[in-house]
């Protein structure tokens, strides 16, 4: 079945890095956009960014820009995503999301023009809880 | 940035009750927009996408509507299970952007 696994929770003091994975599984890695989509106790959904697995094209939001980056393996169907300078105000659940294809009969949309064939986040991992604290 | 307000930010409702949620974006955004089910301690579950198509598998009292700049989701008759917090997303462009949630309690 389609599911997407990441590591497990963090804690890490005020100024460190944090590298989350989500290993993908049950489909065709590389034909799927993956977003990175954060979520603050008791707040709403926030979305970071998004990586087309099979070129590594990313596009971030401007909040997270410079702090921020995502990467792929597609040895390992695993995306990363490395936040950098945390702040207290960064701990949250973070969640991977796969959402919309890369190609359809051919047709391909890199990062830029990634709603052609977005059909909404269909599969999310569990979340990775990442604790920011001195 | 589009920005996406959802109004009311929590209803409570009986069972049986006709519920709607409204989104409203600060540009016109076609049909881009999705909303997404949370229910407490979960992962966010997709309901609808292209404004009013239902994803596979979600009960068909869950309908949406709309284009533009304003949407509604409807539930047409509330059950238990429905409790959760709803969000809209628009998707035309980055960023993908979230409503504010909707939290939607049983009277």
């Amino acid at each position: 079945q389609v599911q997407l696994v990441q590591s497990g929770a963090e804690v890490k003091k005020p100024g460190a890095s944090v590298k989350v994975s989500c290993k993908a599984s049950g489909y065709t890695f590389t034909s799927y956009y993956m977003h990175w989509v954060r979520q603050a106790p008791g707040q709403g959904l926030e979305w970071m960014g998004i990586i087309n697995p099979s070129g590594g094209s990313t596009s971030y939001a401007q909040k997270f820009q410079g702090r921020v980056t995502m990467t792929r393996d597609t040895s390992t169907s695993t995306v990363y995503m490395e936040l950098s300078s945390l702040r207290s105000e960064d701990t949250a659940v973070y969640y991977c999301a796969r959402g919309g294809l890369y190609c359809t009969n051919g047709v391909c949309y890199d990062v830029g023009l990634f709603y052609f064939y977005y059909n909404g986040m269909d599969v999310w991992g569990q979340g990775t809880t990442v604790t920011v604290s001195s | 940035d589009i920005q996406m307000t959802q109004s009311p930010s929590s209803l409570s409702a009986s069972v049986g009750d006709r519920v709607t949620i409204t989104c409203r974006a600060s540009q016109g955004i076609s049909n881009y927009l999705a909303w997404f089910q949370q229910k407490p301690g979960k992962l966010p579950k997709l309901l609808i996408y292209a404004a009013s198509t239902l994803q596979s598998g979600v009960p068909s009292r869950f309908s949406g509507s709309g284009s533009g700049t304003d949407f509604t989701l409807t539930i047409s008759s509330l059950q238990p299970e429905d409790v959760a917090t709803y969000y809209c997303q628009k998707y035309n462009s980055a960023p993908i952007t979230f409503g504010g949630g909707t939290k939607v309690e049983i009277k």
